[in-house]
């Protein structure tokens, strides 16, 4: 079955970089982007960026552009999220999650189909 | 960025009600939008993609509609098991944002 599994817990200082892995199994790897996204501790859920696992295309949000990397390595059909220059308020769940790439249009609109598995995060802790 | 503005925030409901949550664009995103559930300490779950489509194994009380700017996630004869937190998320541009939630409450 479709699993993603991510690497553990991590605590960081401020100002420090944390590098979070994403194992993909049971699916062909080319055919789903890699989402990240993160939900702060009560709060909703944050995008951060995708990779197309073909070509290694990144797409950011723009909160992050700068200090965020995304990469993947197909011969294990794992993917790498890197944050740097953390602060208290990156302190929060990471997920990583795919998402098929193809779009479709059908009734007189288009459409992609959803973030349909998920990881089981990875709490990452910023804190002095 | 598009942004995605659910309403209500909170929604109180009793169990076999139907409930309807929405969801705007601030510019139009087509049929590029998904709506997801989570319950507190879980992943989030998919229920629908491309605003009226259902996922697999997602029980069909769930009903999504809406394309451009506006969109509905209408559930009908709510369980217990459907108190959670609603999200829907837009793919139409290549920086993906999320609603703020829906906390759907007994």
């Amino acid at each position: 079955q479709v699993q993603l599994v991510q690497s553990g817990g991590e605590v960081k200082k401020p100002g420090a970089s944390v590098k979070v892995s994403c194992k993909t199994s049971g699916y062909t790897f080319n055919g789903y982007y890699i989402n990240w996204v993160r939900q702060a501790p009560g709060q909703g859920l944050e995008w951060l960026g995708r990779i197309h696992p073909n070509d290694g295309a990144t797409n950011y949000g723009r909160r992050f552009q700068g200090r965020i990397t995304v990469t993947r390595d197909t011969s294990t059909g794992t993917s790498y999220l890197q944050l740097d220059s953390l602060r208290s308020d990156d302190t929060a769940v990471y997920y990583c999650a795919r998402m098929k790439i193809a779009r479709f249009c059908g009734g007189g609109i288009c459409y992609s189909s959803a973030i349909d598995s998920w990881g089981q995060g990875t709490l990452v802790i910023v804190s002095s | 960025d598009i942004q995605m503005t659910q309403s209500p925030s909170t929604l109180s409901a009793s169990v076999g009600d139907r409930v309807t949550i929405t969801c705007r664009a601030n510019e139009t995103i087509d049929g590029f939008l998904s709506w997801y559930q989570q319950k507190p300490g879980t992943a989030p779950k998919a229920l629908i993609y491309g605003a009226s489509n259902l996922q697999s194994g997602v029980p069909s009380r769930f009903s999504g509609s809406g394309s451009g700017t506006d969109f509905t996630l209408t559930i009908t004869s709510l369980q217990p098991e459907d108190f959670a937190t609603y999200y829907c998320q837009q793919s139409y541009s290549t920086q993906y944002t999320f609603g703020q939630g829906t906390k759907l409450e007994i």
